[in-house]
This record gives structure tokens, sequence and C-alpha cells, in this order.
């Protein structure tokens, strides 16, 4: 069973260009979760999505960013006009249906580095 | 989500079992304990979690004390490649909030 896949694994982008990053979870499960990890700092909550749902986006940046989770495909998360201070780890977790325990399963992360 | 307290680091010899502690004393009732770890630059892995009762799987066990103020996670023969930075995490689960928060976890350095 494969796990949780992300890609691309590294990617450069210049100021004010675009990065699409992508997240095919487990299979079988249908919840998406996007954390993001700065230099030197921990991981923090970005984004949870069900299939073409939004559920809880709190921890997502009001400006530039947005994320996705089609019926069919990856979820896409999308970063336009990066900037600098984007550069970061961006880990994708995926979890089952809806249980009383949600156990997140990570990716391997995609790493942005903005020039 | 309760928070919780961790050691910053700790050091355990090779072949020994490592305990790493947390405490999350203000837990309620219907809050499950997580242990996650990230190995460096790598995604975090999930370890183990419970609620009341002491959980043991193939990679460790969890011992929760009985108020549930703290827990211990133990890897019983610690390899080198069990380096890396340990993350003990409180969270309630329900439909609308399900994000894990993640601390400044327990760096744990198996020596040779």
């Amino acid at each position: 069973n494969a796990g949780v896949m992300q890609n691309p694994r590294h990617l450069v982008r210049r100021r004010g260009q675009e990065a699409r990053l992508r997240c095919s979870p487990m299979k079988g499960h249908s919840h998406v979760y996007w954390y993001r990890q700065l230099p030197e700092e921990g991981l923090k909550f970005m984004v949870y999505l069900q299939k073409e749902n939004i559920i809880d986006e709190s921890g997502m940046p009001k400006e530039r960013f947005s994320a996705e989770f089609p019926k069919e495909g990856p979820s896409i998360l999308r970063i336009q006009q990066v900037v600098r201070g984007d550069s970061a780890a961006y880990f994708c977790a995926s979890s089952p249906s809806p249980q009383d325990t949600d156990t997140q399963y990570f990716g391997p992360g995609t790493r942005l580095t903005v020039l | 989500d309760a928070k919780t307290t961790q050691p910053p680091s700790m050091d355990c010899a090779e072949g020994r079992a490592a305990n790493l502690p947390c405490n999350h004393s203000t837990i309620s009732g219907n809050e499950y304990v997580y242990w996650y770890r990230q190995i460096h630059s790598q995604g975090p892995q999930y370890i183990i979690h419970g609620l009341k009762n002491n959980e043991t799987n193939e990679m460790a066990s969890l011992i929760i004390t009985e108020d549930r103020k703290s827990s211990t996670l133990i890897l019983p023969h610690a390899t080198l490649r069990d380096t890396a930075v340990y993350y003990c995490i409180v969270r309630v689960v329900n439909m609308g909030r399900r994000a894990l928060t993640f601390g400044s976890g327990t760096r744990l350095q198996v020596q040779p």
C-alpha cells in the first residue's frame, strides 16, 4: 500500500512566480491536510480538506495561498506571487474517513525555495 | 487542545530503552495522546496514540498515568535510526477540528 505521495520533492521559483504543490493521499483516504515548516521551526497547520470541500483553513494565509482537493486527482496547494518568506517545507498528510481517532500519515514533503 | 511540555533534548545509548516524557496536565477527558517523530528533513512519522490505557505496537509503548496528566513514550531498544525529534500531541478529534498542533518536541540523540 503506497504511502502519501508528494511532488515535486524540490521546487525552485523566482519571486513573483506561482508554485503548485501536489499531494496524493493514501489509498482509501478522503481527508487531506497541509502543513508548513519554516527553516528551524515546527510544523504549522495550514488547511484541511475533504473531497471537493475545504473544512478548515484557519492556518492558511489570507492572500496568495489556496488549496483544493478535486473529486478526481491529487490535492493542490497553490501559492501565487511567491516571496522569499514562502521558502519552507510543505507537508501533506492524509487520514481515512471520520472515526473516533483519525491518525494522519504524512508524505515526504515538498521543499520550496524562492530565489 | 491541551498544551504539552517536553524536555528539549535527551540522549540514549544504542540498544538501551529510550523513555521520553510528556506533561499534559490540562488534558480533558475526550483528548487523545499522540506521538509522532520527525527524522531529519523527512515527513513526520506516526508512532502511537492512546486515550487512557497503555498501548504497545511494533514501534513503541505508550504509558499514560492514571490521572492522564502525563505520559511516557518508550522505545525498548533504541537504534541510531531512532535519532529524531519526537512530538507529543494532545488533541480532541471531531469533524471540524482535526489539525495536529506540533510543539517543539524532544530531540533524541541515540549514541553508539
